[in-house]
């Protein structure tokens, strides 16, 4: 199978501070990685699409320079929360494709990260 | 406005009967849906492709329909167990980024 994991898993941290989580695929080359936030009940909420070696694309709404995502190689994507601030605090989810962004293949998502910020 | 319906309540059902969930989707032309389960705080993980083209798809106990004229998927669990127990996502793709519904929670008592 594809595995995608997430670390860490949960994080706790004081307001103003910035946190970093990692998204690795274990066991394929992810060319594409995207990045959601989740609030209980709620969908899954797509913030930005990460290519190796590229910019991520942002979705609207999102700041780029307090959400820094790095797609450094095919098996890591980072997402860095700078300053960050109770209302960040929420569920984050990685996903990796083996295609393109718009290629018909499944996500395959990691466990999640659990941010929260007192 | 482009919309993802599925029923914000929970289906609760008995062991060994049939789950059926619904979503509906609104200003979308999906050239694909997808179905995920997601247990609580974990990730969604994925369970079933259908194209446009398709009217229906199984895998084991689970069969899912697509009706682009009633802009409709069907999701069932047949001969449904307690581990079946989850909050159900459904997604749409095609010329773009899947986008997701918010998910029906599915009980099944024993």
């Amino acid at each position: 199978g594809a595995v995608v994991s997430q670390h860490p898993s949960w994080v706790i941290c004081k307001s103003g501070t910035s946190v970093k989580i990692e998204c690795r695929s274990l066991d394929f080359q992810a060319t594409t990685m995207f990045w959601y936030r989740q609030f209980p009940k709620q969908s899954l909420m797509l913030m930005a699409t990460s290519n190796e070696g590229s910019k991520a694309t942002y979705e609207q709404g999102v700041e780029k320079d307090k959400f820094l995502i790095n797609h450094a190689s095919l098996t890591l994507s980072t997402l860095t929360v700078t300053s960050a601030h109770p209302e960040d605090s929420s569920f984050y989810i990685c996903s990796a494709k083996k295609g393109g962004t718009n290629d018909i293949n499944e996500q395959f998502f990691g466990p999640g990260t659990r941010l929260t910020v007192l | 406005s482009q919309k993802i319906e599925q029923n914000s309540e929970a289906l609760n059902i008995q062991e060994g009967k049939t789950a059926t969930l619904t979503c509906n989707y609104t200003n979308y032309s999906p050239a694909y849906l997808q179905w995920y389960r997601q247990d609580p705080g974990r990730g969604p993980v994925f369970l079933l492709l259908i194209r446009e083209n398709e009217k229906e798809k199984r895998k084991e106990r689970l069969k899912v329909t697509f009706d682009t004229t009633l802009k409709q998927s069907l999701f069932h669990i047949t001969a449904s167990q307690p581990a079946d127990s989850a909050t159900y996502l459904c997604a749409l793709g095609g010329s773009y980024i899947p986008t997701f519904g918010r998910g029906t929670s599915l009980i099944v008592h024993p």
